[in-house]
């Protein structure tokens, strides 16, 4: 299985919600990431998990707070978020093996903020 | 800060002809240079990636090439196809204090029938 797997694929949410974004690899990689991409623009970075902890933090908001509760599975918890956090928010895994090594991507979850 | 370069921002093409797109980047600690291929609506794609310790790298119709000293590297595709018409992603990226992976800001590439 060479997947990765994100839901839900679309998310409106107004900006006093609550929401998660979930992600899924069983590929054994242990190193998980969360991007954000808006249109016409690259895929931005925003968290890197490495065994299960936080190893970079791209000074987001703190109204995205990211999980990673075990080796197969990476959150973003969404709270009180902007319209201009509407983008397509992107998971990818890659072996951690000294070298880095290829990084698979998931479809992402596209998110609008109202 | 640390960035990545990417040119030309759009490319057109006839079929058959070759595309070049050429990436600088500034961190010297990086040392894994992935290309992604990245269609409407879709996630991005590895098409091919190289190591800091090799110059060159090729697979078919696509290559890439990597100078360390100049920090610059290119994506070369041969006999262009239609459907390689894509949005192309280059990206740099280190594994000291993480693995922090930087995209360029894309090519929008158009091959013509």
């Amino acid at each position: 299985d060479t997947e990765v797997t994100q839901t839900p694929k679309h998310l409106v949410m107004g900006m006093t919600n609550k929401k998660s974004l979930k992600c899924e690899q069983h590929m054994g990689h242990r190193a998980m990431y969360w991007y954000k991409q808006k249109a016409k623009k690259p895929p931005e970075l925003m968290f890197v998990y490495s065994y299960e902890k936080l190893s970079i933090n791209e000074s987001v908001p703190s109204r995205f707070s990211p999980e990673c509760p075990n080796s197969s599975l990476l959150n973003l918890h969404l709270h009180a978020l902007q319209p201009e956090d509407s983008a397509l928010y992107l998971c990818a895994s890659s072996q951690v093996s000294g070298v880095i090594d290829e990084q698979y991507f998931g479809p992402g979850t596209r998110l609008t903020v109202t | 800060g640390e960035n990545v370069e990417q040119h030309p921002s759009t490319l057109s093409v006839q079929e058959g002809d070759s595309a070049v797109i050429k990436c600088t980047y500034s961190d010297s600690a990086s040392n894994y240079f992935p290309w992604y291929k990245q269609e409407l609506g879709k996630r991005p794609q590895l098409i091919i990636d190289i190591r800091s310790n090799v110059g060159e790298k090729k697979d078919q119709r696509i290559a890439v090439t990597l100078n360390k000293t100049a920090k610059h590297f290119s994506l070369h595709i041969t006999e262009t196809q239609p459907e390689d018409s894509a949005v192309y992603f280059c990206a740099a990226t280190k594994t000291t204090g993480g693995f922090k992976t930087i995209f360029g800001a894309g090519t929008r590439l158009f091959v013509k029938a």
